[in-house]
């Protein structure tokens, strides 16, 4: 069964920097594009960024773009979000999930990792 | 890159038929056939139920149906049971490359 397992959310600062991570499993990672989806405490799901298969193109929601960098290492099955200058509307729960086919459409999920940035 | 409408909540009674909405813009839902939807219980990552607009993936009930039209997309729950309880979300890829959520639904069964 397909893992994507989150980790590196905790509590920061305002301006402060995290480095969320996404571990996948049982599936052939490097054929995937792969995506971080975001949801705020008490709010509904936002879109943040995906990375294409071979890590070479990103896009990125314009509430991020400029302050988040996806990034993607294929040896190592794993997803990475640089999370910097963070403000407190970044506080949410971050998920990774496995893109299988054009559209964009998220058939696996991670648990879900929590940052909180409050000073 | 505004979110997509969706009512913030419908409600329906054990064996009833229901319809989400979900409205976007011709350079969204209405441009591409790139319509997911996703259900999430309380506390739980979303689960896809439909991709591309009507397909559903492997092991989702039948009772879950897809269609569009112009810029709006539905979501048809037909035999609506209590396990149904949950928040809907819809998806959809747009003309700038990116994806965008809908604002979500609450399903209540009565």
């Amino acid at each position: 069964q397909v893992q994507l397992v989150e980790s590196g959310g905790g509590l920061v600062k305002p301006g402060g920097s995290l480095r969320l991570s996404c571990a996948a499993s049982k599936f052939t990672f490097s054929d995937y594009y792969m995506t971080w989806i975001r949801q705020a405490p008490g709010k509904g799901l936002e879109w943040v960024s995906y990375i294409s298969s071979n890590g070479r193109t990103m896009y990125y929601a314009d509430s991020v773009k400029g302050r988040f960098t996806v990034s993607r290492d294929n040896a190592k099955n794993s997803l990475y979000l640089q999370m910097n200058s963070l403000r407190a509307e970044d506080t949410a729960v971050y998920y990774c999930a496995r893109i299988p086919r054009s559209g964009g459409s998220c058939d696996y999920w991670g648990q879900g990792s929590q940052v909180t940035v409050s000073s | 890159q505004s979110a997509l409408t969706q009512h913030a909540s419908v409600s329906g009674s054990p064996g009833q038929s229901i319809t989400i909405s979900c409205t976007g813009t011709s350079s969204d839902v209405g441009g591409y056939n790139y319509v997911s939807w996703y259900q999430q219980h309380p506390g739980k990552a979303p689960k896809l139920m439909i991709y591309d607009v009507n397909n559903r993936p492997s092991g989702v009930s039948t009772r879950f149906s897809g269609s569009k039209s112009g810029n709006t997309a539905s979501l048809t729950i037909s035999g609506l049971q209590a396990e149904d309880e949950a928040d809907y979300y819809c998806s959809s890829y747009t003309s700038s490359n990116t994806l965008v959520f809908g604002t979500g639904t609450k399903v209540t069964v009565l």
